[in-house]
């Protein structure tokens, strides 16, 4: 069974400075992977996703993430946060496109003015 | 569209009572998830339907909960009788490659 982890429960960076959020997954093939973004008291939101080819994924709101099989990661960057960026955010693993989602447990950002 | 459409937005309840939530998909979407979301537990994935056919309900806590999606514009969630640990919010989702989610019930079981 496909399992994601966040290792990080809360984060807290400058605003301007970069960010890297992580997400290591279990899952026997090759992963359907997803990262969603959370505001206060909203529904879930999709940042990028990856199915196959490049393994570095660009989405909303400038966000990348990077695909690393040998590693099982799925980490997801900015080069600058802005304050609107402070959300929880959630990794996670299908078999397929429609197959069961199964989300890590979030990590929730903090911006420092 | 209007996207994935969920009701109540709120519930309030008492131990005992019959709570169904409801969900209205994105038109054209032929999967539908359930999900609860708490602090302790995060975000646990219940039940899923693939062209309105349950295919994996092992994420449904115990007997009080069951939810059917009777055609592809319409999924109830029903908790009966619900108690004070079912106090969560619940999220609908409906995918079509990926997921989109409703805005949650938020329900509160005293």
């Amino acid at each position: 069974a496909q399992s994601v982890t966040q290792p990080d429960i809360h984060i807290t960076v400058s605003e301007g400075a970069s960010l890297e959020l992580r997400c290591n997954y279990s899952y026997g093939a090759t992963p359907y992977l997803f990262w969603y973004v959370q505001s206060p008291g909203q529904g879930l939101q999709l940042l990028l996703k990856y199915f196959s080819g490049d393994t570095l994924v660009q989405g909303i709101k400038g966000f990348e993430a990077e695909f690393k099989r040998s590693q099982s990661s799925f980490n997801l960057r900015k080069p600058s946060v802005h304050w609107s960026d402070a959300a929880e955010y959630f990794c996670a693993v299908g078999a397929s496109r429609d197959d069961k989602i199964i989300f890590g447990k979030g990590t929730r950002l903090h911006i420092l003015p | 569209d209007a996207g994935v459409i969920q009701s109540p937005r709120h519930e309030v309840t008492e131990m005992g009572q019959e709570v169904t939530l409801r969900c209205k998909p994105i038109s054209g979407h032929n999967s539908l998830f359930w999900y609860r979301q708490t602090m302790m537990r995060g975000l646990e994935l219940l039940i899923y339907f693939n062209n309105n056919v349950p295919i994996d309900d092992s994420g449904m806590p115990e007997d009080r909960f069951s939810a059917k999606m009777p055609n592809a514009s319409f999924s109830t969630l029903k908790i009966q009788p619900s108690e004070p640990r079912d106090s969560a919010v619940y999220f609908c989702a409906s995918s079509l490659g990926e997921l989109f989610f409703g805005e949650g019930s938020r329900l509160t079981v005293l």
